[in-house]
């Protein structure tokens, strides 16, 4: 069965500063990953999603991601990060299938400080 | 306007009240979700639909039914709601000819049972 790991629950970040959020996944074959992210109040929207081809992914709001093999991860990145951002990300695994269901991770909730 | 409503926002209920959440969405998706979010607890899935004559027990469905009333159509019942049952519910949609799992989002039902 798939699953997804976010090792960090809460994690705070000045504005301006880079960011990375990490992401592991256990899956056989080469998965499918998304991360997702919810303001407060909100529904979760999609930033970006890995399929195949190129392991680095851009997103909507600047953010990308890698998807490395070898670790099994697919950490969410930032390079500079506004007030705006302040939310909850969710990274999710989904199968090549087609015939499965998504896998959230527990969510990683960023804070931004001043 | 927005492609995936639910109703209501928010409900509050007591213990032993029957309660059905609805979903509904524009965007003509074949395929249709039910997720719980919890605190700490990520989304975890209750039930899904990858068309109207197929219904899916998810990860957690103990204590709920659903309905696909069409193929916009996804509702989600509470037969005799407990308070542990109170939690935020999100609907999402689908769509298996795109060849991939990508998930749109409603903006979510508050549900608190006393």
């Amino acid at each position: 069965a798939q699953s997804v790991t976010q090792p960090d629950i809460h994690i705070t970040v000045s504005e301006g500063a880079s960011l990375e959020l990490r992401c592991n996944y256990s899956y056989g074959a080469t998965p499918y990953l998304f991360w997702y992210v919810q303001s407060p109040g909100q529904g979760l929207q999609l930033l970006l999603k890995y399929f195949s081809g190129d392991t680095l992914v851009q997103g909507i709001k600047g953010f990308e991601a890698e998807f490395k093999r070898s670790q099994s991860s697919f950490n969410l990145r930032k390079p500079s990060v506004h007030w705006s951002d302040a939310a909850e990300y969710f990274c999710a695994v989904g199968e090549h299938s087609g015939y499965s269901t998504l896998t959230f991770g527990k969510g990683t909730m960023l804070l931004v400080s001043p | 306007d927005a492609d995936v409503t639910q109703t209501p926002r928010n409900r509050i209920t007591k213990t032993g009240k029957r309660i059905m959440l609805e979903c509904s969405q524009t965007k003509g998706h074949d395929r249709m979700y039910w997720y719980r979010q919890d605190p700490g607890l990520g989304l975890r899935l209750i039930y899904y639909s990858f068309d109207v004559k197929d219904i899916n027990k998810g990860e957690i469905s103990d204590g709920y039914s659903v309905s696909r009333q069409a193929q916009a159509k996804f509702s989600l019942s509470l037969e005799s709601a407990i308070p542990n049952q109170t939690a935020l519910y999100f609907c999402a949609t689908s769509d298996s000819r795109r060849g991939a799992d990508t998930q749109y989002f409603g903006p979510g039902t508050r549900l608190t049972v006393l």
